[in-house]
């Protein structure tokens, strides 16, 4: 996972409150994505940006938000958690030649 | 229709054996694509890319067929390592779509 790190590795929420999931890169890349996986799942685009300043919704962007001030960090933010929230969400970076997507190792989040 | 289908499975196989998977995708102007591998409760890595004359490399093989829009993933002589979920991959723009996954077992 050299170059994409994704913080905390797991949480658990109670309904209602807030937080932020951090990724971090050091690879220098403009296209980065936040995905969610539910249990037997495939992964769902939650919001993307093409570069610092820019941002745009995926499949299920409801109940998130994200900012990307610099190329390095692309928060994404839950403002107030619900129990449909609970999923494993990762970070990705994508390859500028190859189209290549590198993951974070994932962030495992429960809200009761 | 789902942008891109996947048989979830799963597949039971012996070691040794070859297993297939196919992936439809429903966007006709997409550009890449690509098989990922992910192993329980892990990240998807990327296995292969898909090329449109196909490719291999080493006991997998890719194949891309635009015109009825699919791509496959040939395993020959499977190990019990390839145990996990094989997951296709369709650039549409921007964004990268995924299936929901082909879960492969092998075993003794």
């Amino acid at each position: 996972n050299a170059g994409v790190t994704q913080t905390p590795k797991f949480r658990i929420l109670k309904i209602g409150q807030s937080m932020t999931l951090q990724c971090t890169q050091d690879m220098n890349h403009n296209y980065m994505y936040w995905y969610r996986q539910d249990p037997g799942m495939g992964l769902k685009l939650i919001y993307y940006s093409v570069g610092a300043g820019i941002t745009d919704k995926g499949e299920v962007p409801n109940g998130y938000n994200v900012s990307r001030s610099t190329t390095e960090d692309f928060p994404l933010r839950l403002e107030l958690a619900a129990p449909s929230q609970t999923s494993v969400y990762f970070c990705a970076l994508r390859g500028a030649n190859t189209g290549e997507l590198f993951f974070g190792e994932g962030s495992r989040l429960t809200v009761l | 229709r789902k942008e891109v289908e996947q048989d979830p499975g799963p597949f039971n196989v012996p070691e040794g054996a070859t297993v297939a998977f196919n992936c439809t995708y429903s966007n006709s102007a997409s550009q890449s694509f690509f098989w990922y591998r992910q192993d329980c409760r892990k990240e998807p890595k990327l296995l292969m890319s898909v090329y449109s004359s196909g490719n291999e490399d080493g006991r997998f093989t890719a194949q891309l067929n635009r015109a009825s829009q699919y791509i496959s993933l040939l395993i020959r002589d499977s190990k019990l390592s390839d145990s996990a979920t094989y997951l296709c991959v369709v650039n549409s723009g921007y964004a990268l779509n995924f299936g929901k996954g082909t879960s492969l077992l092998v075993t003794p």
